[in-house]
């Protein structure tokens, strides 16, 4: 079966901090892969997605980037970290094989800049 | 513009009663609809779809929905909550031209509430 797995589980960062948060999935191949930011306990808000290695699209504008330096591994990343970064970051996969397949999603990283 | 609407931002029902969470869409061509719920802290868990078929898609956890493509709604449903149905639920439809991507809009969710 597959799983996803994100780490770490929660993060404190100063403001100006790098970010380096690990998403990894088991159990499937070249599976699409996606960066959502939650912000307030409510709306998703999708940061990258990318549908193979190397292969990312950014969504937003923003201080954050992704890479997909392997098949089943998807990294957000920062510079620097602003206040307005904080918030529950969220990693899922969808499978290719079927084209109306539904996202699953990783337990989340809660990111608190201070 | 492709988006989708969850019109409560609360719901609140007695344990044993039926529950209904709403969601209605506007999206261009066919919708492929999705209905995920979320407990405090954690990711989203995917309940059930709706791509074609029957109207009623059932679900996870004694959940279904219903699709009417008339009032372009996919409401969730559940014939008797319970405490542990306490949680945020989130609509979403798939963005049209995006089978390759799988991209996904979601509504604002839902926090249901099931009261003893």
């Amino acid at each position: 079966s597959q799983t996803i797995h994100q780490w770490p589980a929660t993060l404190v960062q100063p403001v100006g901090s790098p970010l380096s948060l690990e998403c990894t999935v088991e159990g499937t191949s070249n599976p699409n892969l996606y960066w959502y930011r939650q912000a307030a306990g409510r709306g998703l808000q999708l940061l990258f997605y990318s549908v193979g290695i190397g292969q990312i699209s950014s969504e937003v504008p923003q201080n954050l980037s992704a890479s997909r330096p392997q098949d089943r591994q998807f990294i957000l990343s920062s510079k620097k970290l602003l206040l307005s970064d904080s918030g529950f970051y969220l990693c899922a996969w969808r499978a290719l094989a079927g084209f109306n397949n539904e996202q699953f999603f990783g337990p989340g990283t809660r990111l608190t800049v201070l | 513009a492709q988006s989708v609407a969850q019109p409560e931002d609360q719901v609140n029902v007695a344990e044993g009663n039926p529950l209904t969470v709403k969601c209605t869409y506007s999206v261009s061509g066919n919708p492929y609809l999705f209905w995920y719920v979320q407990y405090p802290n954690r990711g989203l868990q995917f309940l059930l779809k709706y791509i074609t078929g029957d109207n009623l898609v059932k679900g996870s956890y004694g959940f279904e929905a219903e699709f009417n493509k008339s009032q372009t709604s996919f409401h969730l449903k559940k014939p008797s909550a319970l405490v542990s149905d306490s949680a945020l639920y989130f609509c979403a439809v798939r963005v049209p031209g995006s089978s390759n991507t799988g991209k996904l809009i979601f509504g604002q969710g839902t926090t249901l509430q099931v009261k003893p």
